[in-house]
């Protein structure tokens, strides 16, 4: 099994409402990634976890907050967000923990956010 | 450079032809180098990871070379087939978890 998966594949809020993003992987990786994309743009790292720990925040608003309930697993809870957070929030795992620039990343197909 | 720049952002190429386009990144402190294949509504994919100054790789019709005293990799595609339709995306490491991609080369294959 070499799935990332994400869910829901798209998703629709209000600025005010509480939603989450889920990623799942089921091949052992230990560091676990998430990227926001705007259109036209290339993705840009937000967080990344490396055995269960957050280990990179790319100075993300508070408004994002990750969380890595084990080792399989990584949501991403959104708040009070804002209609320029419209993306495409893509998640990724690699073997080993977060300083394996020389592992390949295994992406999910993504989440498409609109924020209205 | 600063950042991670790719040319062209758009390519249209005939079925049976050969193609390659350009990557190009900061020289200094790099660490690694990894190229992706993105078709429309799936996952991007891994093609290679580049380490070395010198290194070429090849996937089948698909090969790359990396040059990082000068900051660049250039990605071929020998004999274009329908399939190979997708977004050519690269990403840059200035170090082990320090990670800038690239617009991405969208490339046609016209039969």
């Amino acid at each position: 099994d070499t799935e990332v998966t994400q869910t829901p594949k798209h998703l629709v809020m209000g600025m005010t409402n509480k939603k989450s993003l889920k990623c799942e992987q089921h091949m052992g990786h230990r560091a676990m990634y998430w990227y926001k994309q705007k259109a036209k743009k290339p993705p840009e790292l937000m967080f990344v976890y490396s055995y269960e720990k957050l280990s990179i925040n790319e100075s993300v608003p508070s408004r994002f907050s990750p969380e890595c309930p084990n080792s399989s697993l990584l949501n991403l809870h959104l708040h009070a967000l804002q209609p320029e957070d419209s993306a495409l929030y893509l998640c990724a795992s690699s073997p080993g923990g977060a300083r394996g620039a020389k592992n390949i990343q295994y992406f999910g197909a993504g989440t498409r956010l609109s924020v209205l | 450079i600063l950042n991670v720049e790719q040319s062209p952002q758009s390519l249209h190429v005939q079925e049976g032809d050969s193609t390659n386009f350009t990557c190009s990144f900061p020289s200094s402190n790099f660490y690694a180098l990894h190229w992706y294949r993105w078709e429309t509504a799936k996952s991007p994919e891994a093609l290679f990871v580049m380490t070395l100054n010198g290194d070429e790789k090849k996937k089948g019709r698909i090969s790359a070379t990396l040059n990082t005293k000068e900051g660049y990799s250039y990605l071929y595609i020998k004999g274009s087939q329908p399939e190979d339709s997708a977004t050519y995306l690269c990403a840059s490491y200035s170090s082990a978890s320090k990670i800038i991609f690239g617009s991405g080369t969208r490339l046609s294959i016209r039969p």
